[in-house]
């Protein structure tokens, strides 16, 4: 199967400050990306929907100006939480598919962020 | 809209028993598909199975399948001869033509099993 990988895999940062979390399709190109959130013990809810060359789609209730996601090239999506306080602790998973409708998505093996 | 429910919070087997994770779903897509995914507790998420909606026949793979029975909206997953290795939050997903490749997930099961 296809490999994607995310970094860091666990970050703690000081309130007020940003985190870049990268996320990488090793091997192949992914036009589109997905970021998702996870709260303990919860399922994972879909951020945004990451669309290189172009603007990120957000959900309903994700709030664009605090979740920057930039998708500058078919392997590389990169979301940053602005100002980051503790309430944005969480496990962020990043996914990338290979455009075929049966095939599933591959998803990174995630990134612990927790925020003091 | 879509939608995804899973309605075990937790399930307990015991090691060599075979189990079923519940799902049902919603959709008014005509075509979709169905994923099946094993979280451990590392986080990474497992890609198990998955089912067209177009499948005549259930997908199996090793130890996995899925019931499929579209009438109803069901899509459960099957496990058979559990072993201690599967004790994981399991989540169905699916996928429909609207939203392009987004998966839609459930709440999830949690399967601890016994030895």
């Amino acid at each position: 199967g296809a490999v994607v990988s995310q970094h860091p895999s666990r970050v703690i940062c000081k309130s007020g400050t940003s985190v870049k979390i990268e996320c990488r399709s090793l091997d192949f190109q992914a036009t589109t990306m997905f970021w998702y959130r996870q709260f303990p013990k919860k399922s994972l809810m879909l951020m945004a929907t990451s669309n290189e060359g172009s603007k990120a789609t957000y959900e309903q209730g994700v709030e664009k100006d605090k979740f920057l996601i930039n998708h500058a090239s078919l392997t590389l999506s990169t979301l940053t939480v602005t100002s980051a306080h503790p309430e944005d602790s969480s496990f962020y998973i990043c996914s990338a598919g290979r455009g075929f409708t049966e095939e599933t998505q591959y998803f990174g093996p995630g990134t612990r962020l927790l925020v003091l | 809209a879509q939608k995804i429910t899973q309605t075990q919070p937790g399930m307990f087997v015991q090691e060599k028993e075979a189990v079923t994770l519940d799902c049902t779903y919603d959709t008014s897509d005509q075509s979709y598909g169905l994923f099946w995914y094993k979280q451990p507790s590392s986080g990474e998420m497992i890609f198990l199975i998955y089912q067209g909606s177009y499948d005549e026949q259930n997908a199996t793979e090793g130890r996995y399948s899925l019931n499929f029975q579209k009438a109803r909206k069901s899509a459960n997953l099957v496990i058979s001869a559990s072993q201690l290795g599967d004790s994981a939050m399991y989540f169905c997903a699916m996928r429909g033509i609207q939203g392009a490749q987004k998966l839609v997930f459930g709440q999830g099961t949690r399967l601890t099993i016994n030895p």
